[in-house]
């Protein structure tokens, strides 16, 4: 069974702080991790996946399959930062690519 | 061009009543998502669908979810004899052509609330 854990449901950082958000996942084939993002008052959008090894909005999220890991970084926490951000799993088992979500983190960029 | 759209945005219902939810893909993708969004959880899964055909239910959580395609664009989630349990947002997504390197769209929503 695949699953995606995130630890924390809220972190709070001040503006100019590095982020960090955990995500750790199970799955027993190659995964295929997303990051997913919710702005207040907006819908579900992706922010970024890891076989594109990009950076979006100066987010990073590096696959450690040891660890079993794909952590959202940013160096410099901004205030539209603000948001909820999802840690998403890609199955191809059973047919179908559906996503497997974690329970969501909660960043709150402080000034 | 537009995103996926849903309807109705907000949809409160008794106990033991039947709904029909609402999704519009995006103009030309062939694969469509169902999810359930309960309050402090992320998406879950419920049912893809690639053109008219559901491709994979198996987050269907009992025999009162259903859903069709008819047409391979619009799609209707079913609800039959509603449950207080069953409230929560459901989502829906399409992409291009249900690719692992295609993005999922999202969209608004429909909140469910059973009395």
């Amino acid at each position: 069974a695949q699953r995606v854990t995130q630890p924390e449901k809220l972190l709070s950082v001040f503006k100019g702080a590095p982020v960090e958000l955990k995500c750790n996942y199970s799955y027993s084939g190659s995964p295929e991790l997303f990051w997913y993002v919710q702005y207040s008052r907006q819908r579900l959008q992706l922010l970024l996946r890891h076989i594109s090894r990009e950076s979006i909005k100066g987010f990073t999220a590096d696959l450690n399959k040891g660890e079993t890991s794909f952590h959202l970084k940013k160096p410099f926490a901004q205030e539209e930062d603000s948001a909820m951000y999802y840690c998403a799993l890609e199955g191809l088992t059973g047919g179908g690519n559906k996503l497997t979500f974690g329970t969501g983190t909660q960043l709150k960029v402080e000034l | 061009g537009a995103g996926v759209s849903q309807t109705p945005s907000n949809k409160v219902t008794e106990k033991g009543k039947y709904v029909e939810l609402r999704c519009d893909p995006i103009s030309g993708h062939t694969a469509l998502y169902w999810y359930r969004q309960s309050l402090g959880q992320g998406p879950e899964f419920l049912i893809y669908f690639q053109g008219t055909g559901a491709a994979d239910d198996s987050g269907l959580p009992n025999d009162r979810f259903f859903a069709v395609r008819p047409e391979g664009s619009v799609s209707t989630l079913k609800i039959q004899r509603t449950e207080r349990g069953d409230s929560a947002v459901y989502l829906c997504a399409s992409s291009a052509s249900g690719a692992s390197t295609d993005t999922q769209y999202f969209g608004p929503g429909t909140r469910l609330t059973v009395l």
